[in-house]
């Protein structure tokens, strides 16, 4: 079992449709962050969370410690938010390194 | 605020030559991590370099290594390519290596090895 878990892997969606990607994850953690990938391989940082909730614009990022899981929303979906959306941790047990989820690919259709 | 810049963008080798990849860190941070993301899958962590000295290390054999000069840019080095080491590479600079420091991510060199 992969210590991050991203569901669902694939989500095709209409536009104005609000969109929730889920992450669950089985470590220990510093910290947690969303990231969008756009093809073409760049990443940007969304979120980092330890606790609570954030928001950007039409972004959401909830956390829940004790439930070992995160939530990410977006409100009045568009199709540029289609990409790659990926959760990872910070390990208490690696500093140095995130542990990565494997992405859930977005596609929002005009 | 001048972001994370990486070079080259694209890259095509041949197995068994050498590369180098280039990083240049978030204006201010100390701190530069490399990840190797294979197509289709998740980043996959190499190593990080703190203050020019590299302070953790993913599985990765030793053919690939790296610098981190005063001005804390950074290379990546891979010897001896092998056809499995085509993936994109990303780096991303943070302050002091902490846990909590956001890191911010380059656009990442596009390495083929035919």
């Amino acid at each position: 079992k992969n210590e991050v878990e991203q569901s669902p892997q694939n989500l095709t969606a209409q536009e104005g449709e609000f969109i929730t990607i889920n992450c669950s994850y089985s470590v220990g953690i510093s910290a947690l962050h969303w990231l969008q990938q756009h093809p073409g391989g760049g990443i940007v940082s969304l979120f980092m969370l330890s606790s609570g909730k954030k928001k950007h614009g039409r972004l959401i990022a909830t956390i829940n410690i004790q439930e070992k899981h995160s939530s990410l929303h977006i409100t009045a979906s568009h199709p540029r938010d289609s990409a790659v959306y990926i959760c990872a941790v910070r390990s208490m047990d690696s500093n140095y390194q995130l542990i990565w989820g494997a992405g859930t690919k977005l596609i929002i259709k005009p | 605020e001048t972001g994370v810049t990486q070079s080259p963008t694209h890259l095509i080798k041949t197995r068994g030559q050498q590369v180098t990849l280039r990083c240049s860190s978030q204006s201010g941070h100390n701190t530069v991590s490399w990840y190797q993301q294979a197509l289709g899958q998740g980043p996959q962590f190499i190593f990080q370099y703190y203050r020019e000295e590299e302070n953790g290390r993913g599985n990765f054999p030793p053919r690939f290594s790296g610098l981190q000069f005063p001005n804390y840019s950074s290379e990546l080095n891979v010897n001896a390519l092998e056809l499995d080491d085509s993936a994109l590479y990303l780096c991303a600079s943070s302050l002091d290596g902490l846990s909590y420091n956001e890191q911010f991510f380059g656009p990442g060199t596009r390495l083929t090895v035919l």
